[in-house]
């Protein structure tokens, strides 16, 4: 079946330019996470949603950050003002139920230049 | 703060060898585990997974071992392959109070570089 997939593929910005950052999860999964991975490093937690709980957004940096899910399904990042620091590939991830393996998808290459 | 670290950042194989690739967690309360896998340019793969009420679970090719007095994690990957070269990061989902938190807290990885 369909994987996880994000659009754009890759994002190139000017400072201080807002972006939107696009996930369609696997269809079915309650939950969805969005994580954030800088050249050569791990990968760091931003938010995530399961079902219609409150998002837990303890892993957003900074107030420029936020993240919607409409319907249980698509989700969307925004970031506004971007800093050249933002740069980075955002990875979406969902899966079957919270606490469980997550699937991802290939990744959102923002360049803020 | 508790993290996920790994003892290797390197590791170089030739095909057909077995590779073991370590991961030490410091929070106890973590009570799953996964392995991932990240090709050049692609989000990471799924390789295998395991709860903390178990100590090996073996899928193909690959078993991972959990040594919770020590806080050890390892994934094991039989008669390595050229496809394998790629960097694995392991991640930990911990608990509180019985209930799971989904966030995963990841490693920084280890780069597996297997020669034909």
């Amino acid at each position: 079946g369909a994987g996880v997939s994000q659009s754009p593929s890759n994002k190139v910005t000017e400072k201080g330019k807002d972006v939107e950052l696009r996930c369609d999860p696997i269809s079915g999964h309650t939950a969805l996470y969005w994580y954030r991975q800088s050249l050569g490093q791990g990968l760091e937690f931003l938010i995530y949603f399961q079902g219609n709980s409150a998002p837990d957004k303890s892993g957003l940096p900074s107030d420029r950050f936020s993240a919607e899910r409409t319907g249980g399904s698509v989700s969307t990042l925004t970031i506004q003002r971007t800093q050249q620091e933002d740069s980075a590939v955002y990875l979406c991830a969902s899966s079957p139920r919270m606490g469980s393996e997550q699937y991802f998808g290939p990744g959102t290459r923002l360049t803020v230049t | 703060g508790e993290s996920v670290g790994l003892h290797l950042p390197t590791l170089s194989v030739q095909e057909g060898d077995n590779s073991i690739i370590n991961c030490a967690y410091s929070n106890s309360a973590s009570d799953y585990f996964i392995w991932y896998k990240q090709e050049s340019g692609k989000g990471p793969q799924f390789i295998i997974d395991i709860r903390s009420n178990m100590d090996k679970r073996q899928g193909q090719r690959v078993t991972v071992l959990l040594n919770k007095t020590v806080k050890h994690l390892s994934l094991q990957i039989a008669a390595t392959q050229p496809g394998d070269s790629a960097v694995y990061f392991c991640a930990e989902n911990f608990a509180a109070g019985g209930t799971s938190y989904g966030k995963l807290t990841f490693g920084q990885g280890t780069i597996l570089t297997v020669h034909p």
